[in-house]
């Protein structure tokens, strides 16, 4: 079965340090894979996805991820994080033979930029 | 990039009255929306997968009969709830699959802004 793990609940970091928020996941073949951020009571808006190709993958608001098929992670990162970052977090992932396209989501991390 | 509207925003109804959402694509086609429904500080739960076209696809535990699912165009897809109760109260989110830029298999789901809906 398919799933996906976020194994901390929160994030805390200061304004200007780099941050990263966890992901593992596990599914049949491989996988595709996406990170979503939500601010309060909106919709998730998306932020990038690895399919295939470089493992490095760059997305919006100067995030990138790092796919790591040894480790089944996608752990999404940032150099230098700011206080407007302070959101939800979802990693969510898709198994390329899953014809139904369904995503299957993170319990999801608050990430907490403190001035 | 693939913009997905919401309409209403929020709404509250009495118990026992149905409430109808909204969901658009704004400048792509979605053969395929999808209803999710999530509680205060919790991960998404899907719903029903809706296809343009063609009866919706719930998943397990999701009254099809409570849940109407509409997918009349390539562009719009309505939730309704049907005699709502207090516990449907939730924040309700669509995605729609935007098929630009790739083949099938590697699109990305777009979401719109929620419907938060209060059951009195």
């Amino acid at each position: 079965a398919q799933s996906v793990a976020q194994p901390e609940d929160q994030v805390n970091v200061a304004e200007g340090n780099p941050l990263t928020v966890k992901c593992t996941y596990s599914v049949s073949g491989n996988p595709y894979l996406f990170w979503y951020v939500q601010y309060p009571n909106r919709g998730l808006q998306f932020l990038l996805k690895y399919i295939t190709g470089d493992n490095l993958v760059k997305g919006s608001y100067g995030f990138e991820a790092e796919f790591n098929k040894s480790q089944t992670s996608f752990h999404l990162k940032k150099p230098s994080a700011l206080v407007s970052d302070s959101a939800l977090y979802f990693c969510a992932v898709r198994g390329w033979m899953d014809s139904s396209y369904k995503l299957i989501f993170g319990s999801g991390t608050r990430l907490l930029v403190r001035p | 990039g693939a913009v997905v509207s919401q309409h209403p925003s929020w709404v509250i109804c009495k118990s026992g009255t149905s409430v109808k959402i909204e969901c658009r694509s704004l400048d792509f086609q979605a053969t395929t929306m999808f209803w999710y429904r999530q509680f205060p500080k919790q991960s998404l739960m899907l719903m029903a997968t809706s296809n343009e076209g063609s009866k919706a696809t719930y998943e397990q535990g999701v009254e099809k009969d409570k849940f109407l699912i509409n997918h009349a165009s390539l562009t719009l897809s309505t939730l309704t709830v049907t005699s709502a109760h207090p516990e449907d109260s939730s924040f309700y989110i669509c995605s729609a699959r935007d098929l630009a830029g790739g083949p099938p298999s590697t699109d990305t789901q777009y979401f719109g802004p929620g419907t938060r809906l209060t059951v009195l």
